[in-house]
């Protein structure tokens, strides 16, 4: 799987969107970008994932460049409970079910929404 | 709620004993995945099961070892306990077909090895 190069810490005003850069030059193109968090000691939550296209869901928006290079996770309205570890990950596809698909958690992004 | 359940949610034992976590997955989920997470260490990846049968090692040590039932619910054995093995444990679960898998994480169990 490829790396991922993410900032150590970012502050987000209450309101305001978080826009959580993550870089991964190395991308192939069969891996897909992942963004998980992790409130304080809790366990991680899944938040969104994409190839190519733009995502959204009903918690975050996943801009991906069109070189694949980097992504943006946007949450919208960031709220105090926003404030957690932002981890993201670069995975391969799955080709045969029951595959070893472990996760490899870097030292993500410390988002603190500030009110 | 990620639908992934984790018993008990904090054990507090001494050097040399040994404890048992339980983990259930979510409904449908074929995939469970153990994880450590001490402060120095971040998550680390410790084992994966698949219907029973054993997919992946991480950094497991010897002292560690798990297991996958019949009904898909995971127990995960430390043994000979040490101070450095107070951490958190995560379990998740995945369905485990299809292009990707989303592995859905549980609450965790807080292990305190006094």
């Amino acid at each position: 799987d490829a790396k991922t190069t993410q900032p150590p810490s970012m502050d987000c005003a209450e309101g305001r969107a978080a826009n959580l850069p993550c870089n991964h030059s190395t991308i192939s193109g069969n891996e897909y970008v992942y963004w998980y968090r992790q409130i304080h000691s809790q366990g991680p939550q899944y938040i969104i994932h994409g190839l190519k296209n733009n995502e959204t869901n009903e918690m975050a928006s996943l801009i991906i460049t069109e070189d694949r290079k980097s992504s943006t996770l946007i949450l919208p309205h960031a709220t105090l409970r926003d404030t957690a570890v932002y981890y993201c990950i670069v995975r391969v596809a799955q080709y045969s079910s029951g595959s070893a698909r472990q996760l490899t958690f870097g030292s993500g992004t410390q988002l603190t929404v500030l009110p | 709620d990620s639908g992934v359940t984790q018993t008990p949610k904090h054990l507090i034992t001494a050097t040399g004993q040994r404890v048992t976590l339980r983990c259930s997955p979510r409904s449908g989920d074929l995939s469970v995945y153990w994880y450590q997470q001490s402060l120095d260490q971040g998550l680390q990846f410790l084992i994966q099961y698949y219907n029973g049968e054993e997919r992946a090692k991480g950094n497991i040590l010897e002292r560690f070892s798990a297991q996958q039932f019949p009904d898909l619910h995971s127990e995960l054995n430390l043994s000979s306990l040490e101070l450095g093995d107070s951490a958190l444990y995560f379990c998740a679960s995945s369905y485990s077909g299809g292009r990707t898998d989303t592995q859905y994480f549980g609450p965790g169990t807080r292990l305190t090895v006094l």
